[in-house]
């Protein structure tokens, strides 16, 4: 099993929609998540962070469930402008303070 | 905020020449620099973690002698390609990050990327 998983989609939504995207986690000693956001060929960057208890951010609500081991993004009222592909990442994997990236789940927002 | 500055952005170079990678910290210390590797439509694939003043840390099927990491000071950081071929085209970036004094590194410290370069190899 993979480190950290995402379905890598796409998911294609029409603007205004509200979408989800899910990311599981194997190692229960992780310590800290991060949702990043990656256009084609550029950098990742930071979208935000997500907390225990939950965290929203304008139109992003991010959501840390580690029963389930699992962080959520929720996207409500779709831009065009959200389109990209969102990464997961997850830190301190068994005492280790590398990163660890998921593949990334494609969003296209559509007209 | 803090930037990390890549060069070069895009790099066509015919098999068998080496490339090289810089990683600069414009306005922080970079303790410990990451490089990773992208595929097309695949995740970042960490290939090593290096740490100002000591030799890079490489993942399990990374070549240390195919790929050369310097990081000499606290704000530069250097990938070479050696001999590369064409399944070495890939978009390579870094990202930097920083530790908190005393106690080392916060879990929740953020990671600053570089712009990344698309190595293409004829």
């Amino acid at each position: 099993r993979k480190e950290v998983e995402q379905d890598p989609g796409p998911f294609n939504v029409p603007e205004g929609a509200t979408v989800a995207f899910n990311c599981t986690y194997s190692n229960s000693a992780s310590q800290s998540f991060f949702w990043y956001r990656q256009d084609c060929r550029k950098e990742p960057k930071l979208l935000m962070s997500v907390y225990s208890s939950g965290n929203e951010d304008g139109r992003f609500t991010a959501q840390l469930n580690r029963a389930s081991q699992y962080i959520s993004l929720l996207i409500r009222d779709s831009k065009l402008s959200d389109s990209a592909t969102y990464l997961c990442v997850v830190n301190g994997s068994g005492g280790s303070y590398i990163p660890t990236f998921g593949r990334g789940t494609s969003l296209i927002v559509h007209p | 905020g803090a930037v990390v500055s890549q060069h070069p952005s895009r790099v066509i170079c015919k098999s068998g020449t080496s490339v090289k990678i810089e990683c600069r910290s414009l306005d922080f210390q970079a303790t410990t620099m990451f490089w990773y590797r992208q595929f097309p439509k695949q995740s970042l694939m960490l290939m090593a973690t290096s740490n100002e003043g000591s030799k890079a840390t490489y993942e399990q099927g990374v070549e240390k002698d195919k790929f050369l990491i310097n990081h000499a000071s606290l704000t530069l950081s250097t990938l070479t390609v050696t001999s590369a071929h064409p399944e070495d085209s890939s978009f390579y970036i870094c990202s930097a990050r920083t530790t908190t004094s005393g106690t080392g590194y916060s879990l929740n410290e953020k990671l600053f990327f570089g712009s990344g370069t698309q190595l293409s190899v004829l």
